[in-house]
């Protein structure tokens, strides 16, 4: 299917685990993101990439990790979670030229 | 330091009313804006945008607005109808250097009532 894909799109971790949220785009956007949702906050962006291989760090970085192997897919890691970051994660691309983001699905986190 | 603020959390109008959402910004690098809308469980859809270089951008019901002297754009939403209910977001972008970065509001949560 054509458009952004978010997965798994609920997550329950425990403290202190490893977890990876995925995002696959199929348009061969060149910019990338991840934002994170939560209440009084509106969305804050964590990571982005413009390209293969080149991320950057946003607002809220501390405690994520990010890789861009491959144009399409762009996912997020939580090395060690906390509640902290029980939160929902949007994932959304971008294509040259253009302002406007396409977001996907959503990923809701809970870490307990 | 907020640098686009949606300062009403949540707004309320009867059908067929108009809706009137508000936005400040701060920083004025930014030269494009845009409306973002986000229904429960679902990732936030693009409504509208404008430029700085405009002051109103219409598409059917919905009507942008910006006062660049101000800092201040606003959406409006006539007539009000149930399924306009959901969180609206304002964006904004300043043009070269990082200019691939959205920056967010809060959300105003708009409940539009039969």
């Amino acid at each position: 299917d054509a458009g952004i894909t978010q997965s798994p799109r609920y997550k329950i971790t425990e403290t202190g685990r490893q977890v990876t949220l995925m995002c696959h785009q199929t348009w061969s956007h060149s910019y990338m993101f991840w934002y994170r949702q939560d209440l009084g906050h509106g969305l804050r962006l964590i990571y982005y990439s413009a390209a293969a291989d080149i991320t950057d760090k946003g607002e809220v970085p501390d405690g994520y990790v990010v890789s861009r192997s491959k144009t399409e897919n762009f996912p997020l890691t939580l090395e060690s979670a906390t509640r902290s970051q029980t939160s929902v994660y949007f994932c959304a691309s971008r294509n040259q030229g253009d302002y406007g983001y396409t977001f996907g699905s959503g990923t809701r986190l809970t870490v307990v | 330091d907020q640098q686009v603020k949606q300062n009403s959390p949540s707004l309320s109008v009867q059908e067929g009313r108009i809706s009137i959402l508000n936005c400040d910004y701060t920083n004025s690098m930014f030269d494009y804006f845009l409306w973002y809308k986000k229904y429960p469980a679902e990732g936030p859809t693009f409504l509208i945008s404008i430029s700085s270089i405009k002051d109103k951008n219409e598409d059917g019901r919905f009507t942008v607005f910006l006062n660049k002297s101000a800092k201040h754009l606003s959406l409006h939403i006539v007539p009000s109808q149930p399924g306009d209910s959901a969180v609206y977001f304002c964006a904004a972008s300043a043009s070269g250097g990082s200019n691939y970065k959205l920056t967010f509001g809060k959300g105003t949560l708009l409940t539009v009532n039969p």
